[in-house]
């Protein structure tokens, strides 16, 4: 089970955002990945292999973490940042899963 | 650029099966990828169901959930993969995606997503 927190997190354009997900089991840094999701669209994928981005991702977006701890941040804010955000994990029963997800709001 | 189109009926009636095609351009089939459905509902978040891929003979793995209900499909002929899920109720009701997961690099992430096929089980 991956559990993110806070559940939302309300910021200012220009601010630092920091999203957690936490693991039950401990999860292989290659197999966590996080998704944005905007409001009718597909998730779209920002980080793979735990701290990878992925094509075409701004460099503002970085994450860490390893075991059952991991953390996306944003270092500064933009309005299109705005979004949901979903960690996912591969291998561990079942075999793939998402967090429940972190709203990001504008404050 | 690999690209995943949807298609499929919105509405289908409870009992009755729910049936999904996701058609990949600039991918195929048989590579070294595994080609999922999920779905969001929001009841249930984010919710893998399978998926199906091809290491020799093709291979898939089904959700607990739905493992009953449910069967994944390629058509190397026509280069996509489809979704059925019988024996639809209400809680079926979701937005469905396909997705593909690479299977020869160290990671297992989804990338890219179809556009999405809300699908409303209702009479």
């Amino acid at each position: 089970v991956l559990t993110q927190s806070p559940g939302t997190l309300s910021l200012s354009p220009g601010e630092r955002a920091t999203l957690s997900c936490r693991a039950s089991q401990s999860v292989r840094n290659g197999y966590l990945a996080w998704y944005q999701q905007k409001p009718g669209q597909a998730p779209r994928l920002l980080i793979y292999g735990a701290s990878s981005r992925a094509t075409g991702i701004p460099d503002r977006f970085s994450a860490s973490g390893s075991g059952t701890d991991f953390t996306l941040t944003i270092s500064r804010l933009e309005p299109e940042d705005f979004a949901v955000y979903y960690c996912q994990q591969y291998d561990n029963s079942p075999l793939t899963s998402f967090g429940q997800g972190t709203r990001l709001e504008i404050k | 650029q690999v690209q995943l189109q949807q298609s499929g009926p919105g509405l289908v009636k409870p009992s009755q099966t729910l049936s999904l095609t996701c058609a990949i351009s600039g991918d195929s089939v048989s590579s070294n990828n595994a080609w999922n459905w999920i779905r969001q509902s929001p009841s249930r978040g984010l919710e893998w169901l399978g998926r199906t891929y091809y290491r020799s003979k093709w291979y898939n793995d089904y959700a607990v959930s739905v493992k009953s209900r449910i069967t994944i499909n390629a058509d190397t002929s026509k280069n996509q993969f489809s979704l059925q899920l019988n024996s639809v109720t209400p809680e079926d009701t979701a937005v469905y995606y396909c997705v593909r997961m690479s299977l020869y690099s160290n990671t297992r992430h989804f990338d890219p997503w179809g556009q999405g096929t809300l699908v409303t089980v209702s009479s």
